[in-house]
């Protein structure tokens, strides 16, 4: 089974809007990564967050991580076109280690 | 720039036919990742390998093989190919010690 599910599966919203999606994981974790992956290609790395932090942030990225919960969520701040894509948690238990992803919120930011 | 290369972004291969899908990093990465990608499904792994000649077993090793000769170079291979291999393969590395995976654009491979 996936270790890390996310929520929803897809999401469409108009540009300007916030976008925000949610990971849920099962076992204990030392980092949780969101990835983004724009149609047919690789995934491209975005942000970080360890297991003793609760918020980071990045430009218009915002990620927080509640441990009790084994959940994580990405928000997207004033959301653009370009911002269109798939978005992936993945979790180790150790740094350099196997990274195991979730399946994916489809986000269509609308112009 | 840091690369991940995948030999090819789009194959198409015949049932039964042994297919390699080559994947060349050149960042030094110790540690080396192929997934297979399905919708609805995310990305699974198959094989990784932590060090040359070295290979781990992921989820889905079945009908999969790896070779990992030199640091630089990991290569999937499907020792006979079957219709249910179609999907989108990825490869990835990571350094020792850090968390940042370096994906390839990716092999969509079609299996006839």
């Amino acid at each position: 089974s996936q270790q890390g599910e996310e929520d929803p599966q897809a999401l469409s919203i108009q540009e300007g809007e916030n976008a925000t999606m949610n990971c849920s994981y099962k076992t204990s974790i030392n980092n949780l990564q969101w990835y983004r992956q724009n149609s047919g290609r690789g995934l491209v790395h975005l942000i970080l967050i360890r297991s003793n932090e609760r918020e980071k942030h990045s430009g218009r990225l915002r990620v927080t991580l509640d441990t009790s919960k084994k959940s994580s969520s990405l928000l997207i701040t004033a959301s653009r076109a370009a911002d269109t894509a798939s978005y992936f948690c993945a979790t180790d238990k150790t740094s350099g280690s196997r990274l195991t992803f979730g399946e994916g919120t489809q986000l269509t930011v609308n112009p | 720039d840091v690369k991940v290369t995948q030999s090819s972004r789009y194959l198409v291969k015949r049932t039964g036919e042994k297919v390699f899908l080559e994947c060349v990093q050149d960042m030094d990465h110790e540690n080396m990742f192929w997934y297979r990608q399905d919708p609805g499904l995310g990305l699974r792994l198959i094989y990784f390998s932590y060090d040359v000649k070295m290979k781990e077993k992921g989820d889905i090793p079945e009908g999969y093989s790896v070779s990992r000769e030199k640091k630089e170079r990991f290569s999937l291979i499907l020792e006979s190919a079957s219709t249910n291999q179609t999907s989108m393969y990825l490869c990835a590395s990571i350094g020792a010690g850090k968390t940042e995976a370096f994906f390839g654009q990716g092999t969509r491979l079609t299996v006839v």
